[in-house]
């Protein structure tokens, strides 16, 4: 399975733009990347998926690199909701694989500050 | 409200004695997992089902046993629970693998 890599904290302030990095740079072709976030005691939440084409949706949008060996998640207006941890995942669409196994890895904590 | 639904939220039991954690979901889903979580590894996938009765083991199976014999439950089953299996546990549910999957509100479950 691809790997993923993140920083392991980040800070922002509420109300100003938090760009959460992730490099992938095992991708393969039939990986999509997705993005997931748990917020304290809750169970990890879908945030956002793209395969090539940076995508957009009402909590987030998704820069993928050209080479998509990185992305990043960018959350434009950060709230004091947004404090979870998030986790940047590869998953194989591909034929070859008939399962539906997330692989989390650590993930980045995100601190946002009033 | 379309949810998956974890009982119980909390269970501190004693080495050896079989316990069951129930998951439910009703949003007519195809697929569902269940993930232990504990600090410093991330979530690990423990079974998975593709449909009913279509069950298989993911990265950390031992000492757990699943079933699904009705598309919106997916029980979790520790036949003789040890001290190791102390965590957090996530059920969660998708479509299929191509869709987002929603997850439980967790089962912190204590092994003595």
């Amino acid at each position: 399975d691809a790997k993923t890599t993140q920083p392991n904290s980040m800070e922002s302030n509420e109300e100003e733009p938090v760009h959460l990095p992730c490099n992938h740079s095992t991708i393969s072709g039939t990986d999509y990347i997705h993005w997931y976030r748990q917020l304290p005691s809750q169970g990890p939440e879908y945030v956002i998926h793209g395969l090539t084409s940076n995508v957009n949706n009402r909590m987030a949008s998704l820069a993928i690199a050209e080479d998509r060996k990185s992305s990043t998640l960018i959350l434009h207006r950060a709230t004091l909701r947004d404090a979870a941890v998030y986790y940047c995942i590869l998953r194989d669409v591909s034929p070859l694989y008939n399962t539906d196994k997330l692989i989390f890895g650590t993930g980045t904590r995100l601190q946002v500050f009033p | 409200e379309a949810q998956v639904t974890q009982n119980p939220r909390y269970l501190i039991t004693v080495t050896g004695k079989k316990l069951t954690v129930t998951c439910s979901q009703n949003m007519n889903h195809e697929y569902m997992s269940w993930y232990r979580q504990d600090p410093g590894l991330g979530l690990r996938q423990i079974y998975y089902s593709m449909n009913v009765e279509v069950t298989d083991k993911g990265d950390v199976p031992e000492g757990y046993k699943v079933s699904r014999k009705e598309k919106r439950n997916f029980p979790l089953i520790l036949e003789s629970p040890s001290p190791n299996q102390t965590s957090l546990y996530f059920c969660a549910s998708s479509w299929d693998r191509f869709y987002e999957q929603y997850f439980g509100p967790g089962t912190r479950l204590t092994v003595t």
